[in-house]
């Protein structure tokens, strides 16, 4: 069963916007991982998150993690129509077998100019 | 990060056949995997590839089903078998080093239509 729940399912904002995503869990994590997936192409990763960090930037990308709620969020800043895509949360627990993956059902960002 | 090659990139199979998805790493990894992403939905783990052995498969997946080889540390290949309209979805293989907290790289994914 997917351990990872996203909302919103769908989000459309204008370009130069915040984009906000979140992302729960139900188990204790080692990791949580963001990618994002370009209509049907495979998956670009984005940030990976370890269990005893909170917060962490890359670019236009902020992550937070907190373990005590077990929901992370990803904020987009300053939003391009580039962005447009569907974005994931993955899960990598011991209890499932360190690298294992579980994903989330995503959610479709749309970026209108 | 690896760079993942998979073949094909798409395909359209007439139900009953079989197909056998490659996936190329161009440097030595520890972990390989393959994933299931049926339309419209989120990401599935169908097993993991073990380098000289049998893979590891996921509930819910069989080994008669999709067959995986896993020949050395840069290269495996799914076979999706006796393929029915159900099994339209897209594979990915991805990679990732032997350490707990190190990132999961994807291939592009193959696109399979089952007519």
């Amino acid at each position: 069963s997917q351990q990872g729940e996203e909302d919103p399912q769908a989000l459309s904002i204008q370009e130069g916007e915040n984009a906000t995503m979140n992302c729960s869990y139900k188990t204790s994590i080692n990791n949580l991982q963001w990618y994002r997936q370009n209509s049907g192409r495979g998956l670009v990763h984005l940030i990976l998150i370890r269990s005893n960090e909170r917060e962490k930037h890359s670019g236009r990308l902020r992550v937070t993690l907190d373990t005590s709620k077990k929901s992370s969020s990803l904020l987009i800043t300053a939003s391009r129509a580039a962005d447009t895509a569907s974005y994931f949360c993955a899960t990598a627990s011991l209890a499932a077998g360190a690298q294992k993956l579980v994903f989330g059902q995503g959610t479709r960002l749309t970026i209108n100019p | 990060s690896a760079v993942i090659s998979q073949k094909p990139s798409r395909d359209i199979c007439q139900r009953g056949t079989s197909l056998t998805i490659q996936c190329q790493v161009d440097s030595q990894v520890t972990m390989m995997f393959w994933y299931r992403q049926q339309p419209g939905q989120s990401l599935t783990l169908i097993a993991t590839a073990n380098q000289g052995s049998e893979a590891t498969y996921e509930s819910g997946f069989v080994i008669d089903k999709f067959p995986i080889s896993r020949p050395n540390l840069t290269f495996s290949t799914l076979t999706v078998s006796n393929m029915s309209p159900e099994d339209s979805s897209i594979y990915l293989c991805s990679v990732a080093g032997g350490s707990s907290n190190q990132p999961q790289h994807f291939g592009d994914g193959t696109r399979l239509s089952i007519l």
